[in-house]
């Protein structure tokens, strides 16, 4: 049960756009479309952000765009905002019948 | 209002037992799969264990395999987390989470969240 891999940290401006990479296996990310995203501020428990690669739960701003190619799933942040600075974190299910995070990616907002 | 909230965390000499419990409100509970996902401080999120609606799907991350198992009552809204045999890799903040699947389908996914309860081991 390794952990998907993403990026450290990411950074972008107002108003631009980013991307946060999401890599597994076909045993994981690859296997399945249950690839999901996590918002977590400091001191803050996580929030739901995409989930099946691509659906976003109500009230989550449609500037959050999940994709999948292969066995990299991407989340994409566009008119990014100060509020979207936070951690993010990827999740997939796995062939094990088990849920894996990737590091998590700092996104700072410049 | 749809809420989780775990207890039970505390200070825990290792090799020691340790039993969490997560009281759900605000939504059917037994439509749904839960889930314990844990954070060591400065870390990141790590899944721990899942269970299905009913019970008859129970999964566990290989770290702690064996030594910790999850439960539910239907009848008391409640979800536990037995943890057996405890190490210093264990310390962390231990959250409750509602899985996004519809009514009886797992979705892997977790959309409703406690604010966790935090489980420190050390002598």
């Amino acid at each position: 049960q390794s952990a998907l891999t993403q990026p450290a940290s990411v950074s972008g401006s107002p108003g631009q756009s980013i991307t946060i990479s999401c890599t597994g296996t076909s045993s994981d990310v690859g296997g399945y479309n249950y690839v999901s995203w996590y918002q977590q501020h400091p001191g803050k428990a996580p929030k739901l952000m995409i989930y099946e690669v691509s659906n976003r739960p109500s009230g989550v701003p449609d500037r959050f765009s999940g994709s999948k190619s292969g066995n990299t799933a991407s989340l994409t942040i566009s008119g990014l905002q100060a509020e979207d600075e936070a951690d993010y974190y990827c999740s997939s299910y796995t062939s094990s019948s088990t849920v894996v995070f990737g590091g998590g990616t700092k996104l700072t907002v410049l | 209002e749809v809420q989780l909230v775990e207890s039970g965390g505390g200070l825990v000499q290792p090799g020691r037992s340790l039993r969490l419990s997560c009281a759900a409100s605000g939504f059917t509970f037994d439509d749904y799969a839960m889930h314990w996902v844990r954070q060591a401080p400065g870390k990141g999120l790590e899944w721990v264990s899942g269970i299905s609606w009913n019970s008859g799907s129970i999964g566990y991350a290989d770290s702690v395999k064996g030594r910790f198992t999850i439960s539910r009552d239907n009848a008391k809204n409640s979800l536990y987390l037995q943890m057996n045999s405890l190490r210093a890799e264990d310390t962390a903040l231990y959250y409750c989470a509602k899985d996004s699947g519809t009514a009886m389908v797992t979705g892997f996914a977790f959309d409703i969240w406690g604010q966790g309860t935090m489980v420190t081991v050390s002598s």
